[in-house]
């Protein structure tokens, strides 16, 4: 079962601007990953952010964690064509990971 | 420092036949996993090795099976093989079991025909 929900399910956006990817989970868990995927390819990480941290920055992109809401939030800035592709939040529990179905980004030029 | 090396990356095979996939970790990475990918079920774990030991396995049925060899390489087999398992097969390997990141390779995209 999908542990991690990614919204929303697609996003158009142009180049330079920001966007904002949400996930939210249903379980305690050790942390939570974002990962990219091109065109089902494999998939690469971004970024982690333990459950005991609440921001996290890498680059053009932050990351935060609400525990509490069980929601994590993705934002990548000043975005590039580039960028196109899925994004997948995966939450980490038991050394097993569990995805969402993912945002599909699509960037114009 | 190579990354994760899946083969084949391709492969059509018939109903009712058999298919081994296999997966060769980062060096000095100890943990593979195993998840299947497709459209309608998204990315869903299969199981995970360390150490040659199976540690976790994922609701899939007995016809999906794998091992770990002693340098960390890992094999995963599906029997039986039934259009349903048209998928997209990736592996990731990590450095240790829990939490670290994991590093993926490209995937064996199998089709069942």
């Amino acid at each position: 079962s999908q542990q991690g929900e990614e919204d929303p399910q697609a996003l158009s956006i142009q180049e330079g601007e920001n966007a904002t990817m949400n996930c939210s989970y249903k379980t305690s868990i050790n942390n939570l990953q974002w990962y990219r995927q091109n065109s089902g390819r494999g998939l690469v990480h971004l970024i982690l952010i333990r459950s005991n941290e609440r921001e996290k920055h890498s680059g053009r992109l932050r990351v935060t964690l609400d525990t509490s809401k069980k929601s994590s939030s993705l934002l990548i800035t000043a975005s590039r064509a580039a960028d196109t592709a899925s994004y997948f939040c995966a939450t980490e529990r038991y050394s097993t990971l569990t995805f969402g179905k993912g945002t599909m980004l699509l960037v114009s030029p | 420092k190579a990354g994760v090396t899946q083969t084949p990356r391709y492969l059509i095979k018939t109903r009712g036949q058999q298919v081994t996939l296999s997966c060769s970790p980062i060096s000095g990475h100890r943990s593979v996993s195993w998840y299947q990918q497709t459209p309608g079920q998204g990315l869903q774990f299969l199981f995970e090795y360390f150490s040659e030991t199976q540690r976790n396995k994922g609701n899939f049925p007995g016809r999906f099976s794998g091992r770990q060899f002693s340098n960390s390489r890992s094999e995963m087999n599906v029997s039986t093989l039934e259009l349903g398992d048209s998928a997209l097969y990736l592996c990731a390997s990590s450095l240790d079991p829990g939490d670290t990141e994991a590093f993926f390779g490209q995937g064996t995209r199998l089709t069942v025909v």
